[in-house]
């Protein structure tokens, strides 16, 4: 079945830095990349996510690449600031007329002033 | 206006109870998810329904039984409440006919085990 690996575990920017998060998954067949952005406590929310059929894309300060060929994908939040500190999670699935989303496990992103 | 909304929020029991966690969307899904995300934040699925029927079931103990009524409503019976059930549970729904749509979760439902 699909694994995804994260990294890093944890990441610690200055506000105005840029942030970036990989992910590994092992399933060719995978074409649905989610990012989630859980705020302690919260829900997890969908803050981006890429199909297999482009190979990056962007929504204001935060992007997304993927690489098909590797099969990682990558976060890039530019312009950090202290709002965008929380726990993000890549994922992939099939989507295959259901999605199973595998998730990362997880990257710790604090901001500081 | 909750598009997800999981009942209860917090949930405080004895180990060997059996409990229910209920979760109901308004959003027109066809698919609803359960996941449970342990104290080191991983997430994973446990269960997924689409329109009443049982589509993905995990490795999950069977002491955990789903139950659909209809498309908008996805419950979570839990038998011989254990210590390692303590997590957060959060449901999910998306469309189902429309493949590599955004899940959207519930606000997740704390149980812990004494």
């Amino acid at each position: 079945g699909e694994n995804v690996e994260q990294h890093p575990s944890t990441l610690s920017v200055q506000e105005g830095d840029s942030a970036v998060i990989k992910c590994t998954y092992s399933d060719s067949a995978s074409n649905y990349f989610p990012w989630y952005k859980q705020e302690l406590g919260k829900r997890p929310q969908l803050i981006i996510d890429i199909r297999s059929n482009v190979g990056e894309k962007k929504d204001q300060r935060i992007a997304v690449t993927l690489n098909k060929t590797a099969k990682h994908f990558s976060l890039h939040i530019t312009e950090t600031q202290p709002e965008d500190s929380a726990v993000y999670f890549c994922a992939a699935s099939r989507g295959t007329g259901f999605q199973k989303l595998v998730f990362g496990t997880g990257t710790r992103l604090l901001v500081s002033p | 206006d909750t598009a997800v909304s999981q009942t209860p929020k917090y949930l405080v029991t004895q180990m060997g109870n059996d409990k229910s966690i209920k979760c109901e969307q308004n959003l027109g899904h066809d698919t609803m998810y359960w996941y449970k995300q342990d104290s080191k934040k991983f997430l994973k699925i446990m269960f997924s329904y689409n329109n009443k029927e049982l589509i993905i079931n995990e490795t999950v103990p069977n002491r955990f039984s789903p139950k659909s009524p209809d498309k908008a409503h996805l419950n979570l019976h839990i038998n011989s409440l254990e210590l390692g059930d303590s997590a957060v549970y959060f449901c999910a729904s998306s469309p189902f006919r429309s493949a590599n749509q955004p899940q959207h979760f519930g606000d997740g439902t704390r149980l812990s085990i004494l």
